[in-house]
């Protein structure tokens, strides 16, 4: 049981340049979500999806987008990246939306946009 | 503005003493609040977490806090170990949805 999973570890775009970042996760989990973390702002909501199919947006949404065509799979899309991209990216499953299930978290993708 | 905040970026103590870890919160209508733990080089894990009828959960060295007149949660380790040391974040829900807000996080360094 892998849990959470996310590649790369580690990448370095140019500006304008576009990347997907992969996310999947081996515990039928319906709830899938995707946070960046910038140093002092914690962690905030990019994008979610409560099933495969069904996709919305989080707090912070401009820039990215995201599909799940499978239960197991999430990932991330930067079209353009810019500086302001630039940011630890966490992705997270849970059983369900509710905030009383515990959301496991993926290892993390450290992004740096020259 | 942030609706979550800590305002203690870091936090050392020695081994053995308590670790108290604060947040502050705005939104009157957060219901349920949570502490994820942070090492290095890893996501966040779960660590304890609290609903808004109760104001204390205690499991094992933790114990979480809340103190809804004055909008504030706090998070005791006792007794503080060197593999606590960690950055924690406290996140908070909105009983109608499933959107956590997070805070900046505190780190901690508990000295041996």
């Amino acid at each position: 049981n892998a849990g959470v999973t996310q590649t790369p570890k580690f990448q370095v775009l140019k500006t304008g340049q576009s990347m997907t970042l992969q996310c999947a996760q081996d515990m039928n989990h319906e709830y899938m979500s995707w946070y960046r973390q910038d140093p002092g702002m914690g962690l905030r909501l990019i994008h979610y999806s409560v099933g495969a199919g069904i996709t919305d947006q989080g707090e912070v949404p401009n820039g990215y987008n995201v599909s799940r065509s499978t239960t197991e799979d999430f990932p991330l899309r930067l079209l353009s990246a810019a500086p302001s991209q630039t940011s630890v990216y966490f992705c997270a499953s849970s059983y369900s939306p509710s905030a009383t299930d515990t959301q496991y978290f993926g290892p993390g993708t450290r992004l740096t946009v020259l | 503005d942030q609706q979550v905040k800590q305002n203690s970026p870091s936090l050392s103590v020695q081994e053995g003493r308590i670790s108290i870890l604060n947040c502050d919160y705005t939104n009157s209508m957060f219901d349920y609040f949570l502490w994820y733990k942070k090492y290095p080089a890893e996501g966040p894990t779960f660590l304890i977490s609290i609903s808004s009828i109760k104001d204390k959960n205690e499991d094992g060295r933790f114990t979480v806090f809340l103190n809804k007149s004055a909008k504030h949660l706090s998070l005791h380790i006792v007794p503080s170990q060197p593999g606590d040391s960690a950055v924690y974040f406290c996140a908070a829900s909105l009983s109608a949805g499933n959107m956590l807000t997070f805070g900046g996080g505190t780190r901690l360094m508990v000295k041996p």
